[in-house]
């Protein structure tokens, strides 16, 4: 049972435009969404995240937006970069203290064209 | 040391072999995490610890997995008879406690069965 689903497996897009990429959840428990960036033989890195009182959270080139009424979030990057083709995992977690488990998605290959 | 260090980055073993992992997480995480991800697939959370005890294994995928940490430092996770379908790239990661929503990971061990 996949509780948090990245349904594009892939994104091309080109350079200076912007790259959305999404993610839905189907646990409404899930309180804390964060988004992470991987590139090739490496660990994943944290992007972003964002509580769930919230519907947009902000960082530089990066926005993450939350819609709780349709399990829903997305993450905006504006301008593409070359840099920012790499894999793109949402997660999520149920923030209880002691229930901790992030939850991931099975990633989005974003490809930057120059 | 600066970051999450995991030894070994490759290991290849015969099937039914056992095989041992390390995580090295950041100094002072009390929380620890460890992850796979399979050829396709998303991160697939395995186990976490919050300092010495973890207090969910249902993450484990068999009976042949199994993980420990000591001092509340370093993590061993052990495959046991090893099989083709644990061939995956495995990950740990580590966060300040059991609440810090931003964990940093290690550069996995690529672990192949043959």
């Amino acid at each position: 049972d996949q509780q948090v689903k990245q349904n594009s497996p892939s994104l091309s897009v080109q350079e200076g435009r912007i790259s959305i990429l999404n993610c839905d959840y189907t646990n409404s428990m899930f309180d804390y969404f964060l988004w992470y960036k991987k590139y090739p033989a490496e660990g994943p890195t944290f992007l972003i995240s964002i509580s769930s009182i919230k519907d947009k959270n902000e960082d530089g080139r990066f926005t993450v937006f939350l819609n709780k009424s349709a399990k829903h979030l997305s993450l905006h990057i504006v301008p593409s970069q070359p840099g920012d083709s790499a894999v793109y995992f949402c997660a999520a977690l149920i923030s209880n203290f002691g229930n901790e488990k992030l939850t991931f998605g099975t990633g989005t290959r974003l490809t930057i064209i120059p | 040391g600066a970051g999450v260090s995991q030894s070994p980055s490759n290991k290849v073993t015969e099937k039914g072999k056992d095989v041992e992992l390390r995580c090295d997480p950041i100094s002072g995480h009390t929380a620890l995490y460890w992850y796979r991800q399979s050829l396709g697939q998303g991160l697939e959370f395995l186990i976490y610890f919050q300092g010495n005890s973890a207090p969910d294994k249902s993450g484990l995928p068999s009976d042949r997995f199994s993980a420990e940490r000591t001092g509340g430092s370093v993590s061993t996770l052990t495959i046991q008879r090893t099989q083709q379908e644990d061939s995956a790239v495995y990950l740990c990661a580590s966060s300040l406690d059991i609440l810090g929503t931003e964990a940093f990971f290690g550069q996995g061990t690529r672990l192949t069965v043959v």
